[in-house]
């Protein structure tokens, strides 16, 4: 089962823009995290947010958490047509221990 | 490169047969995860070992199983396979058990059945 759920499914935008994706999560957390897939190969970490923090930075990403609403944004700012790929959202989840329960994605495309 | 090596890449079997997947993490890391990724169902969590144990277990289905070896490396079995198993099978691993850390993902096993 989805523990993360990200919004938009799509984005378009044009280079140079800001891209925000978001992520709701049902049960409570330990941390959240942000990964990248490009198309069909191996996701790669982006960034990791703990429960006790409301907002990280890492280059041009920036995530925040509101453990409140149990949601989460990525902001991908000055987007570059590299950007193109997937984000997905993980969170922890009780029912599952240890492992990152992976939202469906978002598919962000980035046109020159 | 993540560090972390899956075999095959790309796999194609007929349906009702068995595939095994393996899995070699990074050097050090003691925790394998296996999920499934398609395009209804998204990333699926499958299974979780640490250190030769099985830690976690999510949707994975009675037809498969895993297994994590002395050396940690890791194996995915997958029998009586059916159209709807085709999928790519990602592995990832990490230092530890927990959650407080990033999981490093290989390059996935893409599995076809016909």
């Amino acid at each position: 089962s989805q523990q993360g759920e990200e919004d938009p499914q799509a984005l378009s935008i044009q280079e140079g823009e800001n891209a925000t994706m978001n992520c709701s999560y049902k049960t409570s957390i330990n941390n959240l995290q942000w990964y990248r897939q490009n198309s069909g190969r191996g996701l790669v970490h982006l960034i990791l947010i703990r429960s006790n923090e409301r907002e990280k930075h890492s280059g041009r990403l920036r995530v925040t958490l509101d453990t409140s609403k149990k949601s989460s944004s990525l902001l991908i700012t000055a987007s570059r047509a590299a950007d193109t790929a997937s984000y997905f959202c993980a969170t922890d989840s009780n029912q599952a221990g240890t492992a990152l329960i992976f939202g469906k994605g978002t598919t962000l495309s980035v046109s020159s | 490169d993540s560090g972390v090596t899956q075999t095959p890449k790309h796999l194609i079997t007929a349906t009702g047969q068995r595939v095994t997947l393996r899995c070699s993490p990074r050097s050090g890391d003691l925790s394998v995860y296996w999920y499934q990724q398609s395009l209804d169902q998204g990333l699926q969590f499958l299974i979780q070992y640490y250190n030769g144990e099985e830690r976690a277990k999510g949707n994975i289905l009675e037809r498969f199983s895993a297994q994590q070896f002395p050396d940690l490396h890791s194996e995915l079995n997958l029998s009586s396979l059916e159209l709807g198993d085709s999928a790519l099978y990602f592995c990832a691993s990490s230092p530890i058990a927990g959650l407080n850390t990033e999981a490093f993902f290989g390059q996935g096993t893409r599995l076809t059945v016909v």
